[in-house]
């Protein structure tokens, strides 16, 4: 199996919402990522699990919160978000090791596309 | 710090042309590089990646890219465009022990029969 899954596809909340976008994978990697994408522009980084643990937040507000409940789950946990948020948020894994994994390819979910009203 | 830019929005080539993408980076220390393409309303997908060793790159789809480190470049090539590889295809690079890719700003490629 070489596919990454993310649920919802489309997913429309308000600002006060709570929501959670989720994505698997069982391809036994140990890097998950969750990336926001905004239409024609590249993907930007929001979060890297590695073996489970959080290891780079690239100062995302808290609105938004992460978790890795299994070495297969990565969630989105989604609350108060403002209008400029809506994006297709994508989530990818990779192979890891402790010494680095930079060097190996991502495998990209097909998104979730979020808008907030 | 490391970046990426890919100097043009759109290439446009007819079928059965060659086509280049271009791709220049910046980076502390060697490079890892990658192609990524995106069809509309779908997630990403690898096409190929450097990491060391020869410096041409072959990937999937028929495409491959050159690695030229005096020029700092990671241009993609085919030999013969598709009309079904039109997409927005992205340049990335990391850095060894980064963990982290960071995106061209990608180019658009219209292949017209």
């Amino acid at each position: 199996d070489t596919e990454v899954t993310q649920t919802p596809k489309h997913l429309v909340m308000g600002m006060t919402n709570k929501k959670s976008l989720k994505c698997e994978q069982h391809m036994g990697h140990r890097a998950m990522y969750w990336y926001k994408q905004k239409a024609k522009k590249p993907p930007e980084l929001m979060f890297v699990y590695s073996y489970e643990k959080l290891s780079i937040n690239e100062s995302v507000p808290s609105r938004f919160s992460p978790e890795c409940p299994n070495s297969s789950l990565l969630n989105l946990h989604l609350h108060a978000l403002q209008p400029e948020d809506s994006a297709l948020y994508l989530c990818a894994s990779s192979q890891a090791s402790l010494a680095g994994f930079s060097y190996n390819e991502q495998f990209f979910g097909p998104g979730t596309r979020l808008t907030v009203l | 710090a490391q970046s990426v830019a890919q100097p043009e929005d759109q290439v446009n080539v007819a079928e059965g042309n060659p086509l280049t993408v271009k791709c220049t980076y910046s980076v502390s220390g060697n490079p890892y590089l990658f192609w990524y393409v995106q069809y509309p309303n779908r997630g990403l997908q690898f096409l190929l990646k450097y990491i060391t060793g020869d410096n041409l790159v072959k990937g999937s789809y028929g495409f491959e890219a050159e690695f030229n480190k005096s020029q700092t470049s990671f241009h993609l090539k085919k030999p013969s465009a598709l009309v079904s590889d039109s997409a927005l295809y992205f340049c990335a690079v990391s850095q060894r022990g980064g963990n982290k890719l960071v995106f061209g700003a990608g180019t658009i490629l219209r292949v017209k029969s």
